[in-house]
Protein backbone atom coordinates (compact mmCIF):
# COMPACT_ATOMS: atom_id res chain seq x y z
CA UNK A 1 0.00 0.00 0.00
CA UNK A 2 1.36 3.06 -0.94
CA UNK A 3 1.65 6.67 0.91
CA UNK A 4 0.85 8.53 -2.59
CA UNK A 5 -2.61 6.96 -4.26
CA UNK A 6 -2.38 7.10 -8.12
CA UNK A 7 -5.08 5.10 -10.11
CA UNK A 8 -3.54 2.20 -11.51
CA UNK A 9 -4.08 2.86 -14.89
CA UNK A 10 -5.31 5.27 -17.58
CA UNK A 11 -5.74 5.23 -21.15
CA UNK A 12 -6.40 7.42 -24.35
CA UNK A 13 -6.19 7.94 -27.86
CA UNK A 14 -3.47 9.60 -30.03
CA UNK A 15 -3.88 13.33 -29.44
CA UNK A 16 -6.16 12.89 -27.04
CA UNK A 17 -5.34 14.47 -23.46
CA UNK A 18 -5.15 12.06 -20.05
CA UNK A 19 -4.79 13.30 -16.28
CA UNK A 20 -2.88 11.36 -13.50
CA UNK A 21 -4.55 12.03 -10.20
CA UNK A 22 -1.98 11.56 -7.16
CA UNK A 23 -3.91 11.97 -3.79
CA UNK A 24 -1.88 12.36 -0.53
CA UNK A 25 -2.11 13.13 3.36
CA UNK A 26 -2.30 16.05 5.76
CA UNK A 27 1.32 14.69 6.40
CA UNK A 28 2.79 14.94 3.03
CA UNK A 29 0.83 16.90 -0.17
CA UNK A 30 -1.51 17.94 2.26
CA UNK A 31 0.94 20.02 4.70
CA UNK A 32 2.56 21.88 1.58
CA UNK A 33 5.17 19.44 0.67
CA UNK A 34 5.87 19.85 -3.51
CA UNK A 35 4.80 16.69 -5.86
CA UNK A 36 7.76 15.24 -8.67
CA UNK A 37 6.77 13.64 -11.07
CA UNK A 38 8.67 10.71 -13.70
CA UNK A 39 8.39 8.35 -16.14
CA UNK A 40 9.10 5.21 -16.04
CA UNK A 41 9.42 2.60 -18.53
CA UNK A 42 10.67 -1.05 -17.46
CA UNK A 43 14.05 -1.82 -17.48
CA UNK A 44 15.36 1.49 -17.64
CA UNK A 45 16.20 4.44 -16.01
CA UNK A 46 13.10 6.73 -14.62
CA UNK A 47 13.03 10.45 -16.02
CA UNK A 48 11.68 13.23 -14.49
CA UNK A 49 9.32 14.61 -15.99
CA UNK A 50 7.69 17.50 -13.20
CA UNK A 51 9.53 19.40 -10.28
CA UNK A 52 7.74 21.28 -7.72
CA UNK A 53 4.36 20.41 -8.65
CA UNK A 54 5.00 22.42 -12.20
CA UNK A 55 8.18 22.69 -13.22
CA UNK A 56 9.50 20.88 -16.26
CA UNK A 57 13.29 20.02 -16.51
CA UNK A 58 15.14 20.98 -19.97
CA UNK A 59 13.94 18.62 -22.51
CA UNK A 60 10.36 17.77 -21.29
CA UNK A 61 8.21 18.84 -23.64
CA UNK A 62 5.58 21.54 -23.19
CA UNK A 63 2.21 18.95 -23.71
CA UNK A 64 3.49 17.53 -20.30
CA UNK A 65 2.46 19.73 -17.29
CA UNK A 66 1.57 19.28 -13.70
CA UNK A 67 -0.68 20.96 -10.90
CA UNK A 68 -1.51 20.82 -7.38
CA UNK A 69 -4.39 21.24 -5.14
CA UNK A 70 -5.08 20.52 -1.84
CA UNK A 71 -3.67 17.15 -0.72
CA UNK A 72 -4.25 15.68 -4.56
CA UNK A 73 -1.38 17.08 -7.59
CA UNK A 74 -2.18 15.92 -11.34
CA UNK A 75 -0.09 15.24 -14.52
CA UNK A 76 -1.52 16.13 -17.97
CA UNK A 77 -0.25 15.13 -20.94
CA UNK A 78 -1.89 16.72 -23.72
CA UNK A 79 -1.67 15.91 -27.99
CA UNK A 80 -0.76 12.00 -26.97
CA UNK A 81 1.56 9.75 -28.21
CA UNK A 82 2.85 6.00 -28.65
CA UNK A 83 6.01 7.30 -27.16
CA UNK A 84 4.42 8.09 -23.85
CA UNK A 85 3.22 4.42 -23.17
CA UNK A 86 5.01 3.87 -19.38
CA UNK A 87 4.70 4.14 -15.69
CA UNK A 88 3.95 7.04 -14.36
CA UNK A 89 5.17 8.12 -10.47
CA UNK A 90 4.52 10.58 -8.20
CA UNK A 91 6.59 11.47 -5.84
CA UNK A 92 6.61 13.78 -2.41
CA UNK A 93 8.07 14.03 1.38
CA UNK A 94 6.45 12.47 4.64
CA UNK A 95 6.84 14.52 7.58
CA UNK A 96 6.14 11.44 9.42
CA UNK A 97 7.93 8.98 7.71
CA UNK A 98 10.87 11.46 7.28
CA UNK A 99 11.58 10.09 4.14
CA UNK A 100 10.79 10.90 0.53
CA UNK A 101 7.27 8.83 -0.87
CA UNK A 102 5.94 7.35 -3.83
CA UNK A 103 2.80 6.86 -5.44
CA UNK A 104 1.82 3.05 -6.62
CA UNK A 105 2.51 3.92 -10.32
CA UNK A 106 -0.11 4.67 -13.30
CA UNK A 107 0.37 2.66 -16.47
CA UNK A 108 -0.40 5.04 -19.38
CA UNK A 109 -1.89 3.12 -22.33
CA UNK A 110 -2.20 4.78 -25.68
CA UNK A 111 -5.26 3.30 -27.77
CA UNK B 1 26.66 13.96 -18.98
CA UNK B 2 25.64 12.64 -15.34
CA UNK B 3 25.93 9.18 -15.12
CA UNK B 4 25.39 6.56 -12.55
CA UNK B 5 26.35 2.92 -12.78
CA UNK B 6 25.07 0.48 -10.28
CA UNK B 7 26.86 -2.74 -9.45
CA UNK B 8 26.49 -5.92 -6.61
CA UNK B 9 23.53 -7.47 -7.40
CA UNK B 10 22.84 -10.92 -7.01
CA UNK B 11 21.23 -14.05 -5.95
CA UNK B 12 21.36 -15.01 -2.09
CA UNK B 13 19.74 -16.67 0.53
CA UNK B 14 17.62 -15.37 3.07
CA UNK B 15 19.74 -13.66 6.29
CA UNK B 16 22.86 -13.60 4.13
CA UNK B 17 24.41 -9.99 3.23
CA UNK B 18 24.78 -8.41 -0.34
CA UNK B 19 26.91 -4.87 -0.74
CA UNK B 20 25.85 -2.60 -3.69
CA UNK B 21 27.73 0.06 -4.99
CA UNK B 22 27.08 2.99 -7.49
CA UNK B 23 29.76 4.73 -9.42
CA UNK B 24 28.46 8.41 -10.05
CA UNK B 25 30.51 11.16 -13.07
CA UNK B 26 29.09 14.00 -14.86
CA UNK B 27 28.53 15.99 -11.88
CA UNK B 28 30.25 17.35 -8.59
CA UNK B 29 29.37 13.54 -6.56
CA UNK B 30 30.28 15.75 -3.35
CA UNK B 31 27.76 18.60 -3.64
CA UNK B 32 24.38 15.93 -3.62
CA UNK B 33 22.22 13.96 -1.50
CA UNK B 34 22.12 10.47 -2.79
CA UNK B 35 18.91 7.98 -2.56
CA UNK B 36 18.38 4.31 -3.34
CA UNK B 37 15.22 3.54 -4.63
CA UNK B 38 13.77 -0.31 -5.48
CA UNK B 39 11.06 -1.86 -7.42
CA UNK B 40 10.03 -5.47 -6.44
CA UNK B 41 8.75 -7.52 -9.13
CA UNK B 42 5.21 -5.93 -10.59
CA UNK B 43 5.22 -3.37 -7.96
CA UNK B 44 5.98 0.56 -7.91
CA UNK B 45 8.86 1.77 -6.87
CA UNK B 46 9.75 2.38 -3.15
CA UNK B 47 12.10 5.21 -1.67
CA UNK B 48 14.87 2.74 0.43
CA UNK B 49 17.31 5.54 1.69
CA UNK B 50 19.07 8.75 2.06
CA UNK B 51 22.30 10.27 2.41
CA UNK B 52 23.56 14.22 2.53
CA UNK B 53 26.30 15.22 0.68
CA UNK B 54 28.76 14.72 3.84
CA UNK B 55 26.56 12.13 5.12
CA UNK B 56 25.85 13.89 8.43
CA UNK B 57 22.12 13.56 7.53
CA UNK B 58 21.09 9.35 6.77
CA UNK B 59 17.59 8.16 6.78
CA UNK B 60 16.04 4.80 5.80
CA UNK B 61 12.46 3.24 5.06
CA UNK B 62 11.17 1.71 7.72
CA UNK B 63 10.97 -1.63 5.75
CA UNK B 64 14.75 -1.84 5.79
CA UNK B 65 15.98 0.40 8.82
CA UNK B 66 18.07 -1.86 11.17
CA UNK B 67 19.11 -3.79 8.41
CA UNK B 68 20.62 -1.63 5.39
CA UNK B 69 23.33 0.81 5.78
CA UNK B 70 23.76 3.66 3.30
CA UNK B 71 27.17 5.78 3.04
CA UNK B 72 29.02 7.05 0.31
CA UNK B 73 32.88 8.19 -0.79
CA UNK B 74 33.41 11.69 -1.59
CA UNK B 75 37.00 11.10 -2.91
CA UNK B 76 36.08 7.88 -5.24
CA UNK B 77 32.61 9.06 -6.21
CA UNK B 78 30.77 6.25 -5.23
CA UNK B 79 27.63 5.49 -3.18
CA UNK B 80 26.85 2.13 -0.83
CA UNK B 81 24.25 -0.19 0.27
CA UNK B 82 25.29 -2.89 3.20
CA UNK B 83 22.35 -4.60 2.94
CA UNK B 84 21.95 -7.00 5.92
CA UNK B 85 19.66 -9.77 7.18
CA UNK B 86 18.12 -9.91 3.68
CA UNK B 87 14.39 -11.30 3.50
CA UNK B 88 12.61 -12.65 0.25
CA UNK B 89 11.26 -8.95 0.19
CA UNK B 90 14.03 -7.55 -0.54
CA UNK B 91 13.86 -8.97 -4.23
CA UNK B 92 14.30 -5.65 -6.63
CA UNK B 93 15.51 -4.19 -8.86
CA UNK B 94 17.69 -1.36 -6.82
CA UNK B 95 18.36 2.65 -8.43
CA UNK B 96 20.83 4.58 -7.27
CA UNK B 97 19.41 8.47 -8.02
CA UNK B 98 20.84 12.04 -7.46
CA UNK B 99 19.40 14.18 -6.00
CA UNK B 100 18.63 18.15 -6.53
CA UNK B 101 19.87 19.75 -3.47
CA UNK B 102 23.10 18.67 -1.23
CA UNK B 103 21.02 18.44 1.88
CA UNK B 104 18.47 15.52 3.06
CA UNK B 105 16.21 14.77 5.87
CA UNK B 106 12.90 15.79 7.79
CA UNK B 107 11.26 18.23 5.58
CA UNK B 108 13.73 18.10 2.53
CA UNK B 109 11.95 17.19 0.08
CA UNK B 110 14.59 16.47 -3.03
CA UNK B 111 13.39 15.31 -6.25
CA UNK B 112 15.73 12.58 -8.36
CA UNK B 113 17.25 14.40 -11.29
CA UNK B 114 19.45 11.33 -12.29
CA UNK B 115 18.96 7.97 -11.92
CA UNK B 116 21.06 4.45 -12.80
CA UNK B 117 19.81 1.57 -14.53
CA UNK B 118 19.56 -0.53 -11.37
CA UNK B 119 21.15 -3.48 -10.36
CA UNK B 120 19.06 -6.58 -9.63
CA UNK B 121 18.61 -8.42 -6.02
CA UNK B 122 17.05 -11.95 -6.21
CA UNK B 123 16.72 -13.17 -2.11
CA UNK B 124 15.81 -16.98 -2.60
Amino acid sequence: QSVLTQPPSVSGAPGQRVTISCTGTSSNIGTGFDVHWYQHLPGTAPKLLIYDNSRRPSGVPDRISGSKSGTSAYLAITGLQAEDEADYYCQSHDSGLRGSVFGGGTKLTVL
Amino acid sequence: EMQLVESGGGLVQPGRSLRLSCAASGFIFEDYAMHWVRQAPGKGLEWVSGISWKSGSIGYADSVKGRFTISRDNAKNFLYLEMNSLRVEDTALYFCSKSSSGSFGAGINNWFNAWGQGTLVTVS
